[in-house]
């Protein structure tokens, strides 16, 4: 069964500063794609960024960067030059490309990221 | 303003009281997903329907059910609410599963109360 694992239930970071929010996952599928949502306290969920398994280069979306290690099964979000508009909660999800529950999003528990001013 | 729109926004209902939370979306997408979202969850899939006519059960089904009435609409309907159902749900659609380039456009969230 897939699994995703957000290790870090809440962080802070700096304006204006880099930060690196984790991501792990777990599947025996070589066929996936990889989301990073945000929900603002507003409570919508905005897409941000796309990975798929096959991809060679990390995605990168504006200030958003997926730093993809798919031996290491993880797909971190890199957000630099964080703003205060940033402070949201994050979700990562993954999906199977193929087969029979192919396009169902699985999510993590999400990390909280509060960006200080 | 295409996408998903969810009906009602939020919605208090009583222990054993039914009740159906409305989808649609305009963007002429094939699949559509309910989740729910608890605190300090993630979002998990209640059911999905793959295309029109077809319907499957997610993560966490018991309770629900669920028609796809036409390609733009899909409904979940709780028979006899109960206090665990308490949750905020939202309703997704994606253009093709397995497409490499798909794009979930989630709905705003009903937020619902069950006392």
């Amino acid at each position: 069964a897939q699994k995703i694992t957000q290790t870090q239930p809440g962080m802070f970071v700096q304006e204006k500063e880099a930060v690196t929010l984790d991501c792990t996952y777990d599947t025996s599928d070589q066929s996936y794609g990889l989301f990073w949502y945000k929900q603002p306290s507003s409570g919508e969920m905005i897409f941000l960024i796309y990975q798929g398994s096959y991809d060679e280069q990390n995605a990168t979306e504006g200030r958003y960067s997926l730093n993809f290690q798919k031996a290491r099964k993880s797909a971190n979000l890199v957000i630099s030059a964080s703003q205060l508009g940033d402070s949201a909660m994050y979700f990562c999800a993954m999906s199977y490309l193929y087969g029979g529950s192919q396009g169902n999003l699985i999510f993590g528990k999400g990390t909280k990221l509060s960006v200080k001013p | 303003n295409a996408g998903v729109t969810q009906t009602p926004k939020f919605q208090v209902l009583k222990t054993g009281q039914s009740m159906t939370l409305q989808c649609a979306q305009d963007m002429n997408h094939n699949s559509m997903y309910w989740y729910r979202q608890d605190p300090g969850m993630g979002l998990r899939l209640i059911y999905y329907s793959a295309s029109e006519g077809t319907t499957d059960k997610g993560e966490v089904p018991n309770g629900y059910n669920v028609s796809r009435l036409n390609k733009r609409e899909f409904s979940l309907r709780l028979e006899s609410a109960a206090p665990s159902q308490t949750s905020v749900y939202f309703c997704a659609s994606s253009p093709l599963p397995g497409n490499r380039n798909y794009g979930y456009t989630f709905g705003s969230g009903t937020r619902l109360t069950v006392v």
